[in-house]
């Protein structure tokens, strides 16, 4: 079956540090990737999407993904994190077949001052 | 301002009591969506339509119903039939021929 994976439930990085958040993928064909965020009780805001092309996507609020076909990956990374990215992420893929978006579980992502 | 609307943003109902979730967009967008999000279970496809008079059920449909009589509005019916019918649901749309889909703000629903 077609899915999308989050390995990670829960994140917690210190303000200014790295991120990364893990996503993988299992679909037959590369399908359209996208990375949402979740602040509590709101909707999901498009952070980025990878269609084809150039494998190094850049996004709002300081954010990249890299999708990688040989891992089925397309993890997200900002360089230096802020507090206000402390909020849920969401990773997810379009396949035609089916012609919906399939979510991965979630990383709830928090933030240290 | 263009946007998805839902409302309202809470609601509590009885078991038993069916409930119907409003979900109007104003983006002239021809595929509508609905979904459950519970946590540690990402979200769950419920219903989607493509096009007036046309829905699809997804992958969680046993108790819940649409309809889709005007372009601007996706309205979701939980029944009684849902066992377990609390959670937030997020209704979404997107253009014809889009793959990426924007969201409204959430209902969160609680039967008490």
């Amino acid at each position: 079956a077609q899915s999308v994976t989050q390995p990670d439930i829960h994140i917690t990085v210190s303000e200014g540090a790295s991120l990364e958040l893990r996503c993988n993928y299992s679909y037959g064909a590369t399908p359209y990737l996208f990375w949402y965020v979740q602040s509590p009780g709101q909707g999901l805001q498009l952070l980025l999407k990878y269609f084809s092309g150039d494998t190094l996507v850049q996004g709002i609020k300081g954010f990249e993904a890299e999708f990688k076909r040989s891992q089925s990956s397309f993890n997200l990374r900002k360089p230096s994190v802020h507090w206000s990215d402390a909020a849920e992420y969401f990773c997810a893929a379009f396949t035609g077949g089916g012609n919906t978006l399939t979510f991965g579980t979630g990383t709830q992502l928090k933030v240290e001052l | 301002d263009g946007g998805i609307t839902q409302s309202p943003k809470y609601l509590f109902r009885k078991e038993g009591q069916n409930v119907t979730l409003s979900c109007e967009q104003n983006l002239n967008h021809d595929a509508m969506y609905w979904y459950r999000q519970d946590p540690g279970q990402g979200l769950r496809l419920i219903y989607y339509s493509q096009i007036v008079n046309d829905f699809q059920k997804g992958d969680i449909a046993e108790g819940y119903s649409v309809s889709r009589e005007k372009k601007e509005s996706f309205p979701l019916t939980v029944t009684s039939a849902q066992k377990n019918p609390t959670a937030f649901y997020l209704c979404a749309s997107s253009p014809s021929g889009s793959r990426e889909q924007f969201f409204g703000p959430g209902t969160r629903l609680t039967v008490l």
